[in-house]
């Protein structure tokens, strides 16, 4: 089992619709968790992180946390075909440590 | 303008060639770390450094070796390069929970 897991997809959405994207992760020690963007040939960049059970919204983005399923998704919202990249989810190991590990992404692609 | 910035951008080797990729930062972050991206394997950590002289093993540090002399620069050493190193690598520095990526070494060894 792989320690973050990440449907690849692609996942196809019709412009103006929501996109949810889904990661599972299998420690239960892990505390942080991020989302990051990755358009093609480019770097990642981060689109929000969140700690805590529960959502947790940044604009058109909602990031979802249930500690007890292991599950962290991330909602967007009217999505745009700007919004079509690689979406990577990223769990930290814990609190004072700087171990990252990431999932293999998810293609999002937004239909025009 | 803040930035990771990563040199060379493309590298073509041969095995056994010693090369180091070299990662700057401007951002004043006490924070750097490595990380190699593979198809179907998605982004794995090689090394990270939380300070000045302190660094640690990711996920995958076979065949890899990194210091961290100063603040800003975090170079990666590939001592014996072999083909399976051939990959995409982007350095990163964060201060707190946000990771800034450098725009990646494409390094293909021979």
């Amino acid at each position: 089992q792989k320690e973050v897991e990440q449907n690849s997809g692609p996942l196809s959405v019709p412009e103006g619709a929501i996109a949810s994207l889904n990661c599972t992760y299998s420690d239960r020690g892990s505390q942080s968790f991020f989302w990051y963007r990755q358009y093609s040939g480019k770097s990642p960049e981060l689109i929000m992180f969140i700690y805590s059970n529960g959502d947790k919204e940044d604009g058109r983005f909602t990031a979802q946390l249930n500690k007890a399923s292991q599950y962290v998704s991330l909602l967007i919202r009217d999505s745009q075909p700007s919004d079509s990249a690689t979406y990577l989810c990223a769990v930290n190991r814990g609190s004072g440590t700087y171990k990252y590990i990431f999932g293999t992404g998810t293609r999002l692609k937004v239909l025009a | 303008e803040a930035q990771v910035t990563q040199n060379p951008r493309y590298l073509i080797t041969v095995t056994g060639k010693k090369l180091t990729v070299t990662c700057s930062q401007n951002m004043n972050h006490e924070y750097m770390s490595w990380y190699r991206q593979d198809p179907g394997l998605g982004l794995r950590q090689i090394y990270y450094s939380m300070n000045v002289e302190v660094t640690d093993k990711g996920d995958v540090p076979e065949g890899y070796k990194v210091s961290r002399k100063e603040k800003r620069n975090f170079p990666l050493i590939l001592e014996s390069p072999s083909p399976n190193q051939t990959s995409l690598y982007f350095c990163a520095s964060s201060l707190k929970e946000t990771q800034y990526f450098g725009p990646g070494t494409r390094l293909l060894v021979l």
